[in-house]
């Protein structure tokens, strides 16, 4: 069964801090995988991967895959209580179309002032 | 572009009742997904459409939840009679092509 687990559940950290989350999947035929961020609403996407090892960065926020040990890092350097919310990781399951997504639980990020 | 847009925000109703939640996909976006979101279970997709079509429904938990899509520019998810386990907060989403999706605000369901 396809599955992405994501690791820690929650986080509090203090403004400035660096934290990386983790993404772990098994997904036969793999294709991507996607991080998305979620506030009070609904999900904004952040990154799709596809290549081992090539980092995606937007402003403090970074990720990269690990295709041979199946698992995706998302750090946020110098955090600030914006970067609150839920990161959610996802992967489309073999068989669906690339569109379909199976997510993680999600990591709850807490950032104190 | 207005994004992807959900009607209502909130829905209360009694257990029984007969509830429709409504997406506006993105125009001209090929795809639209609902999924659920609880705190036990995180997001799951509970059908997708392309170009108007069913593809896969197997997220649908049971019959009393049906989905449509009559044209390009919306589609419903119906649940009846409700319950309140369907509490949970549904999202439409779509894309076009891979990549990834714009959801819409999400429309969050109390069944009481």
């Amino acid at each position: 069964e396809d599955k992405v687990v994501q690791s820690p559940l929650s986080l509090v950290v203090h403004e400035g801090d660096t934290v990386t989350l983790n993404c772990s999947y098994e997904v036969t035929n793999f294709r991507s995988l996607l991080w998305y961020k979620q506030e009070k609403k609904a999900p904004t996407f952040l990154f799709m991967l596809t290549s081992s090892g090539i980092e995606k960065k937007s402003g403090r926020l970074s990720s990269i895959l690990d295709k041979k040990e199946l698992f995706s890092i998302l750090n946020i350097t110098a955090t600030q209580t914006g970067d609150s919310a839920v990161y959610l990781c996802a992967v489309p399951p073999y068989g669906g179309a690339t569109n379909k997504l199976i997510f993680g639980t999600g990591t709850l990020l807490a950032v104190q002032p | 572009d207005a994004g992807v847009i959900q009607s209502p925000r909130h829905e209360v109703t009694e257990m029984g009742q007969e509830v429709t939640l409504r997406c506006k996909p993105i125009s001209g976006h090929d795809y639209l997904f609902w999924y659920r979101q609880t705190m036990m279970r995180g997001l799951e997709l509970l059908i997708y459409f392309n170009n108007n079509v069913p593809i896969d429904d197997s997220g649908m938990p049971e019959d009393r939840f049906s989905a449509k899509m009559p044209n390009a520019s919306f589609s419903t998810l119906k649940i009846q009679p409700s319950e309140p386990r369907d509490s949970a907060v549904y999202f439409c989403a779509s894309s076009f092509g891979p990549g990834g999706y714009t959801f819409g605000s999400g429309t969050r369901l109390t069944v009481v």
